[in-house]
């Protein structure tokens, strides 16, 4: 099936580092998701973005939908032990519940 | 409000054998959405219910199937299982706003291995 390519996979940063993530798909989106799993739950949505150029706040993170619908990002301030997951973007068409398209995730560690 | 529930959370079988899936979405919710999640794959869509009706399907064999139930509980049921079905199953539930996108939640998953 359709996959976003999402970079990087891994990470180790210092705590207090910021962090940054990306995802972009040959296709068009109506609308771009941030999730995070920690180990042995299901994800967790972080931020929902639905217009192309809009740059959205949740707390230290921030995202941004791409103008050209095919590519967003994820930024994480001055990052804490907690930050430590799978982060996972997920793209999808608006039309009802049409399916979610997942990247493979980047998984994060924080080194306190 | 409670979450969405899975259950079994885990469970082992052999190969050729078939298992069933339990989800129960959040109360009020109606539509019900199944991803498998494996390290080489990720998380590939399996199937979407809503209304008792598959809406929407993902790439895969006919193996996989599932059911809605009137109260808005899902199953899924794998059929002559073979190793690489080992992963991780979840299922998300929202509400249907039309053609609005629909927050989907996640419940924590049946870890599914088949030796």
């Amino acid at each position: 099936g359709q996959q976003l390519n999402q970079s990087p996979q891994s990470m180790f940063i210092q705590e207090g580092e910021d962090v940054s993530m990306n995802c972009t798909s040959s296709s068009i989106f109506n609308t771009w998701l941030w999730y995070k799993q920690d180990p042995g739950e299901g994800p967790v949505l972080l931020i929902a973005l639905y217009k192309a150029g809009e740059l959205t706040s949740n707390g230290r993170l921030t995202a941004q939908f791409g103008i050209t619908r095919k590519d967003s990002f994820l930024n994480i301030s001055a990052s804490i032990p907690s930050d430590v997951g799978i982060y996972f973007c997920a793209g999808c068409w608006n039309s009802g519940n049409t399916p979610l398209v997942f990247g493979k995730g980047t998984r994060l560690s924080v080194i306190a | 409000k409670a979450g969405v529930t899975q259950t079994p959370r885990y469970l082992i079988k052999t190969r050729g054998q078939q298992v069933t899936l339990s989800c129960s979405p959040i109360s009020g919710h109606r539509s019900v959405s199944w991803y498998q999640q494996t390290p080489g794959q990720g998380l590939q869509f399996l199937f979407e219910y809503f209304s008792e009706t598959q809406r929407n399907k993902g790439n895969f064999p006919g193996r996989f199937s599932g059911r809605q139930f009137s109260n808005s509980r899902s199953e899924m049921n794998v059929s002559t299982l073979e190793l690489g079905d080992s992963a991780l199953y979840l299922c998300a539930s929202s509400e249907w706003r039309g053609a609005s996108y629909n927050e989907q939640f996640f419940g924590p998953g049946t870890r599914l291995t088949v030796l």
